[in-house]
């Protein structure tokens, strides 16, 4: 069974630029989470996508966006690019629906913002 | 305060001893509660999900849950240098809008010496 795949795994970016990163979850997972991991603040939950709808969003700034599309791959992007921008972004999948859902995460896309 | 806290470490332990990993939470409607290993470089994967309070264990790890405290920990038995990595204790809330999102602790570094 193929795990999360995410693209691209490494990107450089300068500031004022937009990134798009996608992510195929697990085969029948419809849920879709987003995280970014940073040395200074670890792990941070951006936004969580279900039958392509925004289900719950974290404290981000607008400029992280995301969607979700019918075969339940989703991408996130990033406009106007700033230097703190810079980190390891994750993207997870799990069955979805309600109760407790085990995340399943994919290798990350590490993004550098020059 | 966080709302999921961990000792950052590093934790050193020699190999084939009991290394004990805590964590801490302020949510109290907190009901799922995860540790995930991270090995540099990596990312995260599940180790042990826990529910409900008293003890779940899996091979050489046991997970503890007490809601009361607000306190969960991991239990690794007989450790091994392949052990040696980053464990992120994970909370989540769930429901029908929260599935996705967990609140990630700054996570705890473990070495295992042989």
């Amino acid at each position: 069974k193929a795990g999360v795949t995410q693209t691209p795994r490494y990107l450089i970016k300068t500031r004022g630029q937009q990134v798009t990163l996608s992510c195929s979850p697990i085969s029948g997972h419809r849920s879709v989470s987003w995280y970014q991991q940073t040395p200074g603040q670890g792990l941070q939950f951006l936004f969580e996508y279900f039958s392509e709808t925004q289900r719950n969003k974290g404290n981000f700034p607008g400029r992280f966006s995301g969607r979700q599309f019918s075969n339940s791959r989703s991408e996130m992007n990033v406009s106007t690019l700033e230097l703190g921008d810079s980190a390891l972004y994750l993207c997870a999948s799990s069955p979805g629906g309600t109760g407790a859902n085990v995340l399943t995460f994919g290798a990350g896309s590490r993004l550098t913002v020059l | 305060q966080k709302e999921v806290e961990q000792n950052s470490g590093p934790l050193s332990v020699p190999e084939g001893a009991i290394a004990s990993l805590n964590c801490t939470y302020s949510d109290r409607v907190s009901q799922s509660f995860f540790w995930y290993r991270q090995y540099s470089g990596k990312s995260p994967e599940l180790i042990m999900s826990i529910y409900s309070n008293g003890d779940k264990e899996d091979g050489r790890f046991t997970a503890q849950l007490n809601k009361a405290s607000q306190y969960v920990s991991l239990l690794i038995r007989d450790s091994q240098p392949s052990d040696s990595a980053t464990y992120l204790c994970a909370v989540g809330v769930y429901g029908s809008s929260n599935t996705g999102k967990l609140i990630f602790g700054q996570g705890t570094t473990l070495q295992v010496k042989p």
